[in-house]
């Protein structure tokens, strides 16, 4: 059971560099996230899609962008990359109101 | 502005013992709380979760306290294991919403052997 599959697990980029973060879910569901996690700050939203064809801005969206490719695929696109973006991205997806389900991140390093 | 607040950041406790974290929340709307388990490498995983009609939910040493009048919600983890020692998040949504969950910031529970 795949769940939800992320890639890249690690990256390491040069500031201005851009870079495309995967994500796909197999369980049919139509809500899809982006999340980041920093030490002391917990998981922070940066867009969310509720269904297929529709995205929108989290609480942390800035120097980022999405694209719902279709109801498996979420993905998430540093434009140009700083070192601020340096975190532990975590895609999810669930049912509307109920569990979330994590895949097991992509550690990005912006140099 | 933090709709969920959560404590202690860190927690250590011995093996068999009782483990306790709290959250609070602002948002009256929040009708879903669910608990995280994050182990170190790992993405959250759901752990536990209550809804305001009831006061406690209990998932075998796991158990969730709501107090709805006070607005705050607690994880209670009786007789802890060195195995639990995870990061742990509380959550809170509306349904009234679009179910964007927000989540506190964390525990990190060590339970020593």
């Amino acid at each position: 059971n795949a769940g939800v599959t992320q890639t890249p697990k690690f990256q390491v980029l040069k500031t201005g560099q851009s870079m495309t973060l995967q994500c796909a879910q197999d369980m049919n569901h139509n809500s899809m996230y982006w999340y980041r996690q920093d030490p002391g700050m917990g998981l922070r939203l940066i867009y969310y899609s509720a269904s297929e064809g529709t995205t929108d801005k989290g609480e942390v969206p800035n120097g980022y962008n999405v694209s719902r490719l279709n109801k498996r695929e979420f993905s998430l696109r540093l434009e140009s990359a700083a070192p601020s973006q340096t975190s532990v991205y975590f895609c999810a997806s669930s049912l509307a109101g109920g569990e979330l389900f994590f895949g097991e991140g992509s550690r990005l390093t912006v140099l | 502005q933090q709709q969920v607040k959560q404590s202690p950041q860190s927690l250590i406790v011995q093996k068999g013992g009782i483990s306790i974290i709290n959250c609070a929340y602002e948002n009256t709307a929040f009708d879903y709380f669910p608990w995280y388990q994050q182990f170190p490498g790992k993405g959250p995983a759901l752990l536990i979760a209550i809804r305001p009609d009831v006061s406690e939910k209990k998932e075998g040493r796991f158990t969730i306290s709501f107090n709805k009048s006070a607005k705050q919600f607690s994880l209670h983890i009786m007789d802890s294991q060195p195995g639990d020692s995870a990061t742990y998040f509380c959550a809170a949504s509306a349904s009234g919403g679009s179910y964007i969950p927000t989540f506190g910031r964390g525990t990190s529970l060590i339970v020593h052997p």
